[in-house]
């Protein structure tokens, strides 16, 4: 069981909108900045969204992340066939004193 | 360029010991923690453990404490995992990956670049 709660799986069409859900508690994501990484079937995780809603170099803007109390989201626009992979977010825990993910979301491109 | 290059996939059997690498390179080893995680088959990714390579400063998950043994050699930009007595249920994939920013582990810290992985099966 994940200490951040993820629906296990989502789906789209390509060109669309698919936006990725992201609970957790007042102990993470409540008070710490969320990160969403992808998993390409077969490979390590990389990183996809920093500090809720910033991306690194190389990341397109079709991939947008936001937080609000304690969930977040993750946004993929003008979907295509390349996004269909896992997508985990991960916030610190201040309990844990360490990071926590969530269980993972597998994004379907029909 | 960043890396963080892992060893190979291991084959072991209940109660033998282990111990995988992570070597890194492209940035300053020991300014950065680097840190364990688990992914057992299907499932999503664990905290297992985590270190400081310029002094081995190191802590672990409550679920992982006692259970496995963090350590690095800065001479070899290399951190290791390892098992004294392994279970069926360690199998899994185990990644290293290292935190930013710079020297710093806590709020506001996060996994930026991660290994290969290293899968570890564990079977009689």
């Amino acid at each position: 069981q994940s200490v951040l709660t993820q629906p296990p799986s989502a789906s789209g069409t390509p060109g669309q909108t698919v936006t990725i859900s992201c609970s957790g508690s007042s102990s993470n994501i409540g008070s710490n900045y969320v990160y969403w990484y992808h998993q390409l079937p077969g490979t390590a995780p990389k990183l996809l969204i920093y500090r809720n809603n910033q991306r690194p170099s190389g990341v397109p803007d079709r991939f947008s992340g936001s937080k609000s109390g304690t969930s977040a989201s993750l946004a993929i626009s003008g979907l295509r066939s390349e996004d269909e992979a896992d997508y985990y977010c991960a916030a610190w825990d201040d309990s844990l004193s360490g990071p926590v993910f969530g269980g993972g979301t597998k994004l379907t491109v029909l | 360029e960043v890396q963080l290059v892992q060893s190979g996939a291991e084959v072991k059997k209940p109660g033998e010991s282990l111990k995988i690498s992570c070597k890194g390179s492209g940035y300053s080893f020991t300014s950065y923690w680097i840190g364990w995680v688990r992914q057992m088959p299907g499932k999503g990714l664990e905290w297992m453990g985590i270190i400081y390579p310029g002094d081995s400063d190191t802590r672990y998950s409550p679920s992982f404490q006692g259970q496995v043994t963090i350590s690095a050699d800065k001479s070899i930009s290399t951190a290791y995992l390892q098992w004294s007595s392994l279970k069926a249920s360690d199998t899994a994939m185990y990644y290293c990956a290292r935190m930013s920013p710079t020297y710093y582990y806590g709020s506001g810290s996060y996994f930026d670049y991660w290994g290969q992985g290293t899968l570890v099966t564990v079977s009689s």
